[in-house]
C-alpha cells in the first residue's frame, strides 16, 4: 500500500541540526511532491516547504528559509529534511506528506517524527 | 499569509448528532480549501479537498461546502470514531496555511 515511513525520534541540543528521513513506498516516488509539515502545541500545523523528487526543486516557507534544506535519494525513494540552528521552539512532531503539485492537498502522511530540542 | 479561523474551538456532542464546523479565511481562497481529521498520536487524514470533494475512502456522512471566505464541514450523524480534531487548510496562495482546529469531543 501507499505509505511514507519516517525515521525515529530525536533529541537535540540548541544550535544543533537534525535530519529526518521519509521513505516512500507503494507508488512512483518521482510523480508526487513531498512536503514537510510540523505540529507544535503553540503553533498548530505549519507547512515548512516542498520538494519535487523528480527535479529536486524545492520551495520553503519564508519563516524557515535559510534554516531548512529538503533533499532526496531517488535510488532508495527517500526524502530528507534537515533543520539547522535548532531552538527550543523547534520542538515539534515533523511530518512528511505527499501532494500532487504544490501548493496542494496532502493525501498521504508519514507517521511523524518527534524532535525535542533541549539543553 | 492567509489566516484561517475555525469555530467553535471545541464541540461536545453525542453519537448520532449532526455536526457543523466552520472555517473562515482572511481573504478569498476560492474553492481551494481542504479538511482533515486528526486523532491522538496519528497524522492528519484528508477528508475533503476543493471545498466539497470527498477524498478516497471517506464515508458519505462527511460533506463540505462553501467558497471564497466561508466554509463548512458537516458530519451528518456522528459515529464513535469521528471524535477527533478537525483542521481546514488553504492552498490558494503561498504559503499553505492551516486553521487552529476544532475538537469534537464526546458529551
Amino acid at each position: 500500500q501507499v505509505q511514507l515511513a519516517q525515521s525515529g525520534a530525536e533529541v537535540k541540543k540548541p544550535g544543533a541540526s537534525v535530519r529526518v528521513s521519509c521513505k516512500a513506498s507503494g507508488y512512483t516516488f518521482s510523480s508526487y511532491e513531498i512536503n514537510w509539515v510540523r505540529q507544535t502545541t503553540g503553533q498548530g500545523l505549519e507547512w515548512m516547504g516542498w520538494m519535487n523528487p523528480h527535479s529536486g526543486n524545492t520551495g520553503y516557507a519564508q519563516k524557515f528559509q535559510g534554516r531548512v534544506s529538503m533533499t532526496r535519494n531517488t535510488s532508495i525513494t527517500t526524502a530528507y529534511m534537515e533543520v539547522s540552528s535548532l531552538r527550543s521552539d523547534d520542538t515539534a512532531v515533523y511530518y512528511c506528506a505527499r501532494s500532487l503539485g504544490s501548493p496542494a492537498w496532502f493525501d498521504i502522511w508519514g507517521q511523524g517524527t518527534l524532535v525535542i530540542v533541549a539543553s | 499569509e492567509i489566516v484561517l479561523t475555525q469555530s467553535p474551538a471545541t464541540l461536545s456532542l453525542s453519537p448520532g448528532e449532526r455536526v457543523t464546523l466552520s472555517c473562515r479565511a482572511s481573504q478569498s481562497v476560492s474553492s481551494y480549501l481542504a479538511w482533515y481529521q486528526q486523532k491522538p498520536g496519528q497524522p492528519p487524514r484528508l477528508l475533503i479537498y476543493e471545498a466539497s470533494n470527498r477524498a478516497t475512502g471517506i464515508p458519505a456522512r462527511f460533506s463540505g461546502s462553501g467558497s471564497a471566505t466561508h466554509f463548512i464541514l458537516t458530519i451528518s450523524s456522528l459515529e464513535p470514531e469521528d471524535f477527533a480534531v478537525y483542521y481546514c487548510q488553504q492552498r490558494s496562495v503561498w504559503p499553505v496555511t492551516f486553521g487552529p482546529g476544532t475538537k469534537v469531543e464526546i458529551k
